[in-house]
């Protein structure tokens, strides 16, 4: 169960998009449309963005989108906004019927 | 309100043992598939344990295998983690999560987690 290989860091000013990707194998992000996305502000529990690649739940915002290309799942956030900065984790389903997380990307709203 | 609510969690020698807790309310507990999943301090989301709704079935981390053991009381709404051999590197907040997907791992609601110290 390798994590899922995220970038450490990225950074963008208010108005600006960004995209963190989340790269595995063909066991696990390429292998199942069981990608989510989820946002963790510092000292609190993390909260679903997206789900199984590209759906928003209700209430977050459509700033946030989702997608794939084979063993890489993307995250896109459009019109930065301050509250956007925050820690961001991709997870997938596997084939060994367990959940692996990526090691986390830290957003820096400039 | 949806809510996940943990306990259990302190300070606790290596190799001995401790359960923590999660209790569930505003929705039906008995539909849903529970995980657990811990974050060391400083560190990154780690997946440990899931049941599926119903008991039936159980899946756990490579890290947590053999040692955890997860189960849950549907009378109950309640989730529970079983921790033993405990290791220093067991250190780490401990949520659970419902999963809105079954077992497959979008967890929409999370608990505000407990803190589990092996020292």
């Amino acid at each position: 169960q390798s994590a899922l290989t995220q970038p450490a860091s990225v950074s963008g000013s208010p108005g600006q998009s960004i995209t963190i990707s989340c790269t595995g194998t063909s066991s696990d992000v390429g292998g199942y449309n069981y990608v989510s996305w989820y946002q963790q502000h510092p000292g609190k529990a993390p909260k679903l963005m997206i789900y199984e690649v590209s759906n928003r739940p209700s209430g977050v915002s459509n700033r946030f989108s989702g997608s794939k290309s084979g063993n890489t799942a993307s995250l896109t956030i459009s019109g930065l906004q301050a509250e956007d900065e925050a820690d961001y984790y991709c997870s997938s389903y596997t084939s060994s019927t367990s959940v692996v997380f990526g090691g986390g990307t830290t957003l820096t709203v400039l | 309100q949806v809510q996940l609510v943990e306990s259990g969690g302190g300070v606790v020698q290596p190799g001995r043992s401790l359960r923590v807790s999660c209790a569930a309310s505003g929705f039906t507990f008995s539909s849903y598939g529970m995980h657990w999943v811990r974050q060391a301090p400083g560190k990154g989301l780690e997946w440990a344990a899931v049941m599926s709704y119903d008991g039936s079935k159980k899946y756990y981390g490579d890290s947590v295998k053999g040692r955890f053991t997860i189960s849950r009381d549907n009378s109950k709404n309640t989730v529970y983690l079983q921790m033993n051999s405990l290791r220093v590197e067991d250190t780490a907040v401990y949520y659970c999560a419902r999963d809105q997907t079954g077992e497959a791992g979008a967890f929409d609601v999370w608990g505000q987690g407990t803190m589990v110290t092996v020292s």
